[in-house]
């Protein structure tokens, strides 16, 4: 039972660097989300996707990049790493939408931008 | 914008009861999630509350009065393993979730 799995658990990037974040997903959910956590903030979405080949804005998208190519897996990129997104990542899915019903959270990506 | 607050931080004692408060502007409310968080770990689901009243999960109950804007996580026999973060999120009227920043409770002998 994997569940969501994210990797890499932990980064550390320069300014300017790029990298992308795998989510996997087994639960055969059609929904797919990123998020974002800091410190004294709620969770924000970056992008979601509601189902393979889609994919779509959430409240704080630029300087990432997201695709769906396959139901099970939803890819976060930074083309151009800043120190503001020094943050924790965290993927998630869901059956219906995240406003319906139970979201199902990986472990999460620390992303150090230096 | 929508706002939701929670209280940064709580302290309560084993074996007692907390009540974790959350507000919420009214406009446009469509449900209330609560999820809790270990430290350095994944978020996950405790409650979901679209309409008045409280549900109660085992140890674990969370209230809503919509009028009021208004909810509450309540946990009753408190075990050290409760220490953790407590997140409280909106369905606002875009049906999008807004999060809380979430309340850190730490539970002490």
């Amino acid at each position: 039972n994997a569940g969501v799995t994210q990797t890499p658990k932990f980064r550390v990037l320069k300014t300017g660097q790029s990298m992308t974040l795998l989510c996997a997903q087994d639960m055969n959910h059609e929904y797919m989300y990123w998020y974002r956590q800091d410190p004294g903030m709620g969770l924000r979405l970056i992008h979601y996707s509601v189902g393979e080949g889609t994919t779509a804005k959430g409240e704080v998208p630029d300087g990432y990049n997201v695709s769906r190519l396959k139901k099970q897996n939803f890819l976060l990129g930074l083309e151009s790493a800043a120190p503001s997104q020094t943050s924790v990542y965290f993927c998630a899915s869901s059956y219906s939408g995240e406003h319906t019903g139970e979201l199902f959270f990986g472990e999460g990506s620390r992303l150090t931008v230096l | 914008g929508q706002n939701i607050d929670q209280p940064t931080e709580m302290t309560a004692t084993e074996g007692a009861i907390v009540q974790i408060n959350c507000t919420y502007q009214t406009s446009g409310f469509n449900g209330l999630f609560w999820y809790q968080q270990h430290a350095g770990e994944a978020p996950t689901f405790l409650s979901y509350n679209v309409l008045d009243g409280l549900e109660e999960k085992g140890r674990f109950s969370s209230f809503l009065s919509r009028s009021k804007g208004y909810s509450y996580l309540l946990l009753k026999e408190l075990q050290m393993k409760d220490s953790a973060s407590y997140l409280c999120a909106e369905v606002d009227s875009n049906y999008q979730l807004i999060w809380g920043a979430g309340t850190k409770l730490i539970i002490k002998p």
